[in-house]
């Protein structure tokens, strides 16, 4: 299993750009996140989903959109990015959907610059 | 709202040593927690999960433990190596949906 895979690695955007962020996971997870990381703030929540056709946001959902067609891509969108977007942003998956606490497993990253 | 505290936010001990690292939580209403380790520009790697029914988790050198009555995690490395040397994160399982909730972390040196 290649487990969760996230492209690209590196990106730099100018401000107003959009772009997409990928993540797959081959496990055949039903919960999927993506949470960004800043220097002296930690992991935040961005967006989650439980299933396929079923996101929510999480603790700093302005400015990305995400969807779920299918079990493994969970796609995060960028609309129109702005310099306070630079960060690194994780993809996680786990096992089970809502009402499940399974050991999650995270992908290595990408390191987003916006100018 | 649940929030995750780990202190302290850097620690530097000589290799060998045994240690124990802190971790933090106001709900104890929680339903597992995740220790993770982090190597500079790396992604996260999950050490332990501990199941709420449990009170300790055991991996190698690794053993970590939750006490939800007193709102505290504690993981403990034994003779520790330069290897182990990176940020350790702690993350709560809480509330219908199952997110996690990261605690900013410790960054451990082990000297030689």
């Amino acid at each position: 299993n290649a487990g969760v895979t996230q492209t690209p690695k590196f990106q730099v955007l100018k401000t107003g750009q959009s772009m997409t962020l990928q993540c797959a996971q081959d496990m055949n997870h039903e919960y999927m996140s993506w949470y960004r990381q800043d220097p002296g703030m930690g992991l935040r929540l961005i967006h989650y989903s439980v299933g396929a056709g079923i996101t929510d946001q999480g603790e700093v959902p302005n400015g990305y959109n995400v969807s779920r067609s299918t079990t493994e891509d969970f796609p995060l969108r960028l609309l129109s990015a702005a310099p306070s977007q630079t960060s690194v942003y994780f993809c996680a998956s786990r096992q089970g959907g809502s009402n499940t606490y399974n050991e999650q497993f995270f992908g290595p990253g990408t390191r987003l610059t916006v100018l | 709202k649940q929030e995750v505290t780990q202190i302290p936010a850097a620690l530097s001990v000589p290799e060998g040593e045994n240690l124990v690292l802190n971790c933090s939580f106001t709900d104890s209403a929680i339903y597992n927690l995740q220790w993770f380790r982090q190597d500079p520009g790396k992604g996260l790697t999950s050490l332990l999960l501990i199941q709420s029914s449990q009170r300790e988790q055991t991996s190698g050198r690794l053993n970590a433990s939750l006490d939800k009555s007193s709102g505290r995690s504690t993981l403990y490395i034994a003779a520790s190596q330069p290897g182990d040397s990176a940020t350790y994160l702690c993350a709560a399982y809480g509330g219908s949906q199952g997110n996690l909730i990261f605690g900013k972390g410790t960054k451990l040196s082990v000297k030689p």
